[in-house]
């Protein structure tokens, strides 16, 4: 089955705790994204990649990071310095000379 | 820079009602043009799209017109059924990256 996987679907963290996030893709597209969704708002970019080995920062970078080791893969890691993690994660990706981007299921992280 | 603005919800019809939901833009060029659909607890689905002025796109029941001139791509759906309940995003591309400006996103309650 073709598609983006995210997971876990639902993760919990201690305040304090680095906590990373799944996307793996077997669509074979260069580009991927990590979005952040809170409630009543649109999705905000976190950091996206167009190629292995290289990524940028998006609008919200602060307190995430990201690596790039293989073109399926592009896992988000929350780390303690995120002031206000809780949130709805996800990661969607974009074949090359495309317009349209197609996402996972997404992550719901919630600081306990 | 880019921006989206989108109808705000919710949005609450009976069953076989008409639907429509406003989006309008500002963008340098003409951008492609996305709405997307996310249903409870789930990713984003690509509803439909446009790639330029004039395009109609169409998918499920629902369209949407590139309208150049007033630069908006309003959602319509002639008769709308329970299982159209969701919360839709209106999105367009902010460089040639692929980056996602979204709207807020409009919930659509769709009652029997």
């Amino acid at each position: 089955d073709g598609g983006i996987t995210q997971s876990p679907k639902y993760l919990f963290r201690k305040e304090g705790q680095n906590v990373t996030l799944s996307c793996e893709q077997n669509l074979n597209h260069d580009a991927m994204y990590w979005y952040r969704q809170d409630p009543g708002q649109g999705l905000r970019l976190i950091y996206y990649s167009q190629i292995v080995n290289d990524f940028q920062k998006g609008d919200i970078a602060e307190g995430y990071s990201v690596s790039r080791e293989k073109k399926e893969s592009f896992p988000l890691t929350v780390t303690s310095a995120q002031k206000n993690p809780t949130a709805f994660y996800l990661c969607a990706a974009k074949a090359d000379r495309t317009t349209e981007a197609f996402f996972g299921q997404g992550t719901r992280l919630t600081v306990v | 820079g880019d921006s989206v603005t989108q109808m705000e919800g919710p949005v609450t019809l009976s069953e076989e009602a008409f639907l429509t939901i406003n989006c309008t833009y500002t963008a340098t060029g003409y951008p492609s043009l996305f709405w997307y659909v996310q249903y409870p607890g789930e990713g984003l689905q690509l509803l439909l799209k446009a790639t330029k002025a004039d395009d109609k796109g169409s998918n499920k029941g629902f369209e949407a017109t590139y309208r150049k001139e007033t630069t908006s791509f309003h959602l319509e759906k002639g008769s709308v059924q329970v299982s159209d309940s969701a919360v839709y995003f209106c999105a367009l591309p902010t460089d040639s990256w692929g980056k996602l400006q979204f709207g807020a996103g409009t919930q659509v309650v769709v009652t029997p």
